[in-house]
């Protein structure tokens, strides 16, 4: 499974767009990339995946370049509710089992 | 009302015991996952299973134990083993071929 790098932690404004980057080397041909919010003591849920160019959804758009190494994950007009630890994970879901590796996340906070 | 489902959500026990989580889904998933989480930390594999009656190690499986006896069911066991069991333990399902897990609520484990 590649290794994913995020940053740590990012603070944004209510009202602002936020973009959390992820670099993922060691992509292979086959694996999506895939993010995840997480809020203190739940479960992970699922955001967006794609695999390459753009994808959107209600909620939030991945971009992806050609290349495929690395992924920006936007998220539209923050609130406070988007305060949360957000996972980006690279894999084959297919061929590995649906097996995924979570890195530490980057804690986005959103001040008012 | 469909959804994965886990209990208790603490667990107090005292070192040497042994303590099983229970985590049961009504998805109609064949997949299941065991995940730790550590304070400010990522998730980490501890066990998957694809089917049942079939499971296999994750990246941190030694102290632990799980049974997949139906679909429905995957229950882990912390044994006495286990050096450091105090952690949330994050339980997850997925449609095969499917392209985001779902995940439990989580039971948080002190052992003192």
């Amino acid at each position: 499974l590649a290794k994913t790098t995020q940053p740590i932690s990012m603070d944004s404004y209510e009202g602002q767009e936020v973009n959390i980057t992820c670099s993922h080397n060691n992509i292979a041909t086959n694996d999506y990339i895939t993010w995840y919010q997480q809020f203190p003591s739940q479960g992970p849920r699922f955001i967006i995946q794609g695999y390459k160019t753009k994808v959107t959804n209600e909620v939030a758009s991945l971009f992806i370049p050609a290349d495929r190494k690395s992924s920006t994950l936007s998220l539209p007009r923050v609130s406070l509710s988007d305060t949360a630890v957000y996972y980006c994970l690279v894999g084959d879901y297919n061929t590995n089992a649906g097996k995924s590796t979570f890195g530490d996340g980057t804690t986005l906070t959103v001040k008012p | 009302d469909g959804g994965i489902t886990q209990s208790p959500k603490y667990l107090f026990r005292k070192e040497g015991q042994n303590v099983t989580l229970s985590c049961e889904q009504n998805l109609n998933h064949d997949a299941m996952y065991w995940y730790r989480q550590d304070p400010g930390q990522g998730l980490r594999l501890i066990y998957y299973s694809q089917i049942v009656n079939d499971f296999q190690k994750g990246d941190i499986a030694e102290g632990y134990s799980v049974s997949r006896e139906k679909k429905e069911s995957f229950p882990l066991t912390v044994t006495s083993a286990q050096k450091n069991p105090t952690a949330f333990y994050l339980c997850a399902s997925r449609l095969t071929g499917g392209d985001e897990q779902y995940f439990g609520p989580g039971t948080r484990l002190t052992v003192t």
